[in-house]
């Protein structure tokens, strides 16, 4: 199957700092990727829906200027939170559509980053 | 907005039984469901995609039903081991959304 990755796998950063996670989707295209946030003991969230240069799309209560999200290729969106703090530590895992898939809106995920906001 | 609900919350069982996850959701207008493992920490693994034109799918021990019209899936898993213990979502997707559970945790006893 279709694999994505995510880079770094964690990160710890200081308060006020801004950290940069990657997704790829390795052995395919895909125009549209996906960012979500998990928090402890909790489901996944829809962030924001980043497609192939144009903007992406938050979700109500997201903010755009604190989790900017870069789609610069057919094969690697970006997601930066900036003047991270304390309570944006979380799980963040990206999805990414694989428009050649026979299955309708099959998504694959990746394997998520840890970030530890100290 | 579409909601999904997942039963029970937590779930222990001892090795070899047989279980069912449930997964509820309120608008069938859905283009598929999907039930994913998550390990501690980690990604989501998935397991089984039931395509919104179909009623079950297969995969090993596991099978996974849809009943759109009820808004109901279950994820059925056969002769249970300690190496199932993990989380189980469901996801249901609308258009190019997803829309997850808060998950079952599932703990095997040896």
């Amino acid at each position: 199957g279709a694999v994505v990755s995510q880079h770094p796998s964690w990160v710890i950063c200081k308060s006020g700092t801004s950290v940069k996670i990657e997704c790829r989707s390795l052995d395919f295209q895909a125009t549209t990727m996906f960012w979500y946030r998990q928090f402890p003991k909790q489901s996944l969230m829809l962030m924001a829906t980043s497609n192939e240069g144009s903007k992406a799309t938050y979700e109500q209560g997201v903010e755009k200027d604190k989790f900017l999200i870069n789609h610069a290729s057919l094969t690697l969106s970006t997601l930066t939170v900036t003047s991270a703090h304390p309570e944006d530590s979380s799980f963040y895992i990206c999805s990414a559509r694989d428009l050649e898939s026979p299955k309708t809106n099959e998504q694959f995920f990746g394997p998520g980053t840890r970030l530890t906001v100290l | 907005k579409q909601e999904v609900t997942q039963i029970p919350a937590a779930l222990s069982v001892p090795e070899g039984e047989n279980l069912v996850l449930n997964c509820s959701f309120t608008d069938s207008a859905i283009y598929n469901l999907q039930w994913f493992r998550q390990d501690p920490g980690k990604g989501l693994t998935s397991l089984l995609l039931i395509q919104s034109s179909q009623r079950e799918q297969t995969s090993g021990r596991l099978n996974a039903s849809l009943d759109k019209s009820s808004g109901r899936s279950t994820l059925y898993i056969a002769a249970s081991q300690p190496g199932d213990s993990a989380t189980y979502l469901c996801a249901v997707t609308n258009f190019n959304k997803f829309y997850f559970g808060s998950g079952t945790k599932l703990n095997v006893k040896p």
